[in-house]
């Protein structure tokens, strides 16, 4: 496709259990993050990768979090033990290596109960 | 690693008056300065970037200044109209691995 699409849309979980969420980049980008949007953060990186690494290096807050590439252009975010504050939207970006723009997927938003 | 700082976190003007969101960052290697505009309930848009080589750049309405030695920049939006109003993040970017940093946002509400 011609852009950076994530699924599911929404996404209910109950706390403490764990989830994924998946995010389809563009054919030839290279970094890849996800961030958490909430009302009073504003964008808190989570993850970022570059290249071929299959496992994307933890940002902040880390631990729970983490986020692997089965494939170049598809990025999985992982989220053990949901907690009630992790309830926000989650939007991942890819971007060139060469640098300039991101593109953002449409988000999923999480909401933990 | 890079820090951005922006502000205000929320900003209200008239229709037609200008509106500037600031934005500070920590690391002098950034080289790379865009703007995103993200309406209610979309993703984040591409408005407009600058490079570190330029010091203003400016798009119909739409103008981003940088001040590489303070290391900061600004987004100035003129005539504003109510389609204007979203929330607005600012970013800096690196070499070389275009590790990217946002700003906290700020929302911007333009009164008809």
């Amino acid at each position: 496709g011609a852009g950076v699409s994530q699924s599911p849309r929404y996404k209910v979980a109950k706390r403490g259990r764990d989830v994924a969420l998946r995010c389809d980049s563009i054919s030839g980008h290279v970094t890849l993050y996800w961030y958490r949007q909430t009302l009073g953060q504003g964008s808190e990186v989570l993850t970022y990768s570059q290249s071929d690494a299959q496992r994307d290096k933890s940002g902040r807050p880390s631990g729970r979090f983490s986020a692997e590439r089965p494939e170049r252009s598809v990025s999985t975010l992982k989220i053990q033990r949901t907690e009630q504050g992790d309830s926000a939207v989650y939007l991942c970006a890819s971007s060139y290596k060469s640098g300039g723009g991101y593109t953002f997927g449409s988000g999923t938003r999480l909401t933990v109960v | 690693g890079e820090n951005v700082e922006q502000h205000p976190s929320t900003l209200s003007v008239q229709e037609g008056d200008s509106a500037v969101i600031k934005c500070t960052y920590s690391d002098s290697a950034s080289n790379y300065f865009p703007w995103y505009k993200q309406e209610l309930g979309k993703r984040p848009q591409l408005i407009i970037d600058i490079r570190s080589n330029v010091g203003e750049k400016k798009d119909q309405r739409i103008a981003v200044t940088l001040n590489k030695t303070a290391k900061h920049f600004s987004l100035h939006i003129t005539e504003t109209q109510p389609e204007d109003s979203a929330v607005y993040f600012c970013a800096a970017s690196n070499p070389p691995n275009n590790d990217m940093r946002f700003g906290a946002g700020t929302r911007l509400t333009v009164k008809p």
